[in-house]
């Protein structure tokens, strides 16, 4: 059974740029979050979807958007690429209690 | 959102029992405590979580003090892959986000 899976597994894009991250959930998983992990951080919740509707959202800015699609998929959009995004992405599914992460995407904005 | 307060980092011999502390005194009556831990270059895995009483699994075992103001995730007999980082961490319904903190550093001696 897979488990989450991210894609793609490294990416280097230039300020200014914008960037979409990819990730299929769990099988029987309809919740999706995402979490930016700054190196020697914990991670933070940039927003949860369910149902392709953006049901919480953390203190990122406007920049960061996502998608929902009707497979429980789910895309991170970034636009305008600071210096300051570089951090490995994570997205996590879940059904009711438990997450399931994936390895992330480390992005490394140059 | 209440917080977590852990230690940064616990030393373990291999084969030893690991008691990982964590204090959360503001926890509301609806918080679940869960906890996550993190292996180098992976994505949080979770561990395990629990209510009022205390819980185990086939990975570790939680002891919730009775006035839910602390717990202590039990690793029984540690193992060199245990070696990672611990996040105590409290959720107020099921499908509510993840609020990391910095976590517990394990480390595990042969």
């Amino acid at each position: 059974d897979a488990g989450v899976t991210q894609s793609p597994t490294h990416l280097i894009k230039t300020r200014g740029q914008q960037v979409t991250l990819r990730c299929s959930p769990k099988s029987g998983h309809d919740t999706v979050s995402w979490y930016q992990q700054a190196l020697g951080q914990g991670p933070q919740f940039i927003f949860q979807y369910y149902e392709e509707e953006e049901r919480q959202r953390g203190n990122f800015p406007d920049r960061f958007s996502g998608h929902q699609f009707p497979n429980y998929s789910s895309e991170l959009n970034v636009n305008a690429l600071l210096l300051g995004d570089s951090a490995l992405y994570l997205c996590a599914s879940s059904l009711q209690n438990g997450y399931t992460f994936g390895s992330g995407t480390r992005l490394t904005v140059v | 959102d209440a917080k977590t307060t852990q230690p940064n980092s616990m030393e373990s011999n291999e084969e030893e029992p690991v008691h990982l502390p964590c204090n959360h005194s503001t926890i509301s009556g609806t918080d679940y405590i869960h906890w996550y831990r993190q292996l180098p270059s992976q994505g949080p895995e979770y561990v395990i979580h629990g209510l009022t009483s205390n819980v185990n699994n086939r990975m570790a075992s939680l002891a919730i003090a009775e006035d839910r103001k602390s717990s202590t995730l039990i690793l029984h007999r540690a193992t060199l892959r245990d070696a990672a980082v611990y996040y105590c961490i409290l959720r107020d319904y099921s499908w509510g986000k993840l609020q990391f903190g910095a976590g517990t550093q394990v480390v595990v001696t042969p």
